[in-house]
C-alpha cells in the first residue's frame, strides 16, 4: 500500500532534550515536506526536500533540522525542543514539488514539549 | 503574512444541500490551487485541484471555481452528505523555479453536515 509513515504518533518530552521524529515513504517520490498545524493558522511549511541531499526552508524553520540520505526518509530533529514547539506534525511527499503533483500525507505526530 | 486566507474556520449545512467554501489569496505568482481534506486522527488527503489557466474543475460532487482577478476561489459540495464533516484546507503553489515546493495553506474550514 502506498502511504507516507511517520513515527512516533505521539510524542511528550521536556524542554531541550533532542528528539527525531522520523517519515518514510513508499512511492519513490522525490519530493518530501514537512509541516506543523497550528490552531487558526493552519499548516504551515517547516522544510522541504525536491530531492536527496537537496533541502530547503519552509515558512517557519527555525528550531529544526531535516536531512535526505535516502530518496524514501526524511526525518525532523528538534536539537533542542521549546514549549512553543507543541504542535501537530505532518510529514508529506510527492512526484515533484509543483502544485500540479498532490501531497500524500502522513497520519501525523502530536508533539507536547513541557 | 499569510498568503492563502480561509476567513471563515467554520461552516455548518444540512445534509443534500450545497456547501460552499470561500478561499482569498494575495500572491499573483500562485498558479495552481489545490484542496485538501482532513478528518481528525488522519492527515490530509487531495480532494481537487485546479490550473490558474482554468476557471473551473468538476470531479463528481466536487467543483473548484477560480476568479483570478479577484484571486479568489471556492469549492462546492453538491450534495452535501455526513461523510463530508472535515477541515477543508485551500492551498496553493507558486510559478517561480525559486519557489517550487513552498506550497502555502490556509488556516483551513470545518464542515459539520448535519442530518
Amino acid at each position: 500500500e502506498a502511504q507516507v509513515t511517520q513515527n512516533p504518533r505521539y510524542l511528550i518530552t521536556v524542554t531541550g532534550k533532542k528528539l527525531t521524529v522520523t517519515c518514510s515513504q513508499n512511492m519513490n517520490h522525490e519530493y518530501m515536506s514537512w509541516y506543523r498545524q497550528d490552531p487558526g493558522l493552519g499548516l504551515r511549511q517547516i522544510y522541504y526536500s525536491m530531492n536527496v541531499e537537496v533541502t530547503d526552508k519552509g515558512d517557519v524553520p527555525e528550531g529544526y533540522k531535516v536531512s535526505r540520505k535516502e530518496k524514501r526518509n526524511f526525518p525532523l530533529i528538534l536539537e533542542s525542543p521549546s514549549p512553543n514547539q507543541t504542535s501537530l506534525y505532518f510529514c508529506a511527499s510527492s512526484m515533484a514539488g509543483q502544485g500540479n503533483s498532490p501531497l500524500h500525507f502522513g497520519n501525523g505526530t502530536r508533539l507536547t514539549v513541557t | 503574512d499569510q498568503q492563502v486566507k480561509q476567513n471563515s474556520p467554520s461552516l455548518s449545512v444540512q445534509e443534500g444541500r450545497i456547501s460552499i467554501l470561500n478561499c482569498d489569496y494575495t500572491n499573483s505568482m500562485f498558479d495552481y490551487f489545490l484542496w485538501y481534506k482532513k478528518y481528525p486522527a488522519e492527515g490530509p488527503t487531495f480532494l481537487i485541484s485546479i490550473s490558474s489557466i482554468k476557471d473551473k474543475n468538476e470531479d463528481g460532487r466536487f467543483t473548484v471555481f477560480l476568479n483570478k482577478s479577484a484571486k479568489h476561489l471556492s469549492l462546492h459540495i453538491v450534495p452535501s452528505q455526513p461523510g463530508d464533516s472535515a477541515v477543508y484546507f485551500c492551498a496553493a503553489s507558486p510559478l517561480t523555479t525559486d519557489s517550487w515546493g513552498k506550497l502555502q495553506f490556509g488556516a483551513g474550514t470545518q464542515v459539520v453536515v448535519t442530518p
